[in-house]
């Protein structure tokens, strides 16, 4: 248990369907990440969230919509998938202090099929 | 651009072997470099981070490098057991996380 958590952890989905993923972070942290996680390719950073506030859209794709309520939720909304965003999807997150980085926490993960 | 690179890709070693796994990156100025253990199908765990002021980090079995000069870092498992058998990843950070491909580990007993 890293104390951040994902729900669903799998999701299939079609390409006209709207549907969401969640994670919550039990850390105290000020900072959250989306992450895509392909087969055979790096981790893609998507967004970063810190205070809340939106730091970091990584030319990701408008069907690809985050939401950022308070510091510790983070949501991945998903509307009109192509079936190469079948993915895994990883939530992090972080404490951000002036000059120091701190180390990520990651969740389980969502499985996501676009069908 | 930074990149990262994880070399090799794939690693079988007999139970008990020590072994070395190595992430290269290109761009010197990092804040950090952290490795990640994956197993199948699941999220990150952090096994190490390593600050750019620091030059080693350890953790139980696992020791972890820096020699930002030269753009390496290694990962050093003593005595490895079959529930090693994972993907390594490490990450740099500069103003975002870079993360390499990984090198997939089997642990054989």
């Amino acid at each position: 248990e890293t104390g951040v958590t994902q729900t669903p952890r799998h999701l299939v989905m079609g390409m006209t369907n709207k549907k969401s993923l969640k994670c919550e972070q039990h850390l105290g942290h000020n900072a959250m990440y989306w992450y895509k996680q392909s087969a055979k390719k790096p981790l893609e950073l998507m967004f970063v969230y810190n205070f809340k506030e939106q730091t970091e859209n990584n030319s990701v794709p408008s069907r690809f919509s985050p939401e950022c309520p308070n510091s510790s939720h983070l949501f991945l909304h998903l509307h009109t998938l192509q079936p190469e965003d079948s993915a895994l999807y990883l939530c992090a997150s972080s404490q951000e202090d002036r000059g120091l980085y701190n180390e990520q926490f990651f969740g389980p993960g969502t499985r996501l099929t676009v069908l | 651009k930074q990149e990262v690179t994880q070399i090799p890709a794939a690693l079988s070693v007999p139970e008990g072997e020590n072994l070395v796994l190595n992430c290269s990156f290109t761009d010197s100025a990092i804040y950090n470099l952290q490795w990640f253990r994956q197993d199948p199908g699941k999220g990150l765990t952090s096994l190490l981070l390593i600050q750019s002021s620091q030059r080693e980090q350890t953790s139980g079995r696992l020791n972890a490098s820096l020699d930002k000069s030269s753009g390496r870092s290694t990962l050093y498992i003593a005595a490895s057991q079959p529930g090693d058998s994972a993907t390594y990843l490490c990450a740099v950070r500069t103003y975002k996380y870079i993360f390499g491909t990984g090198t997939r580990l089997k642990v054989l007993a």
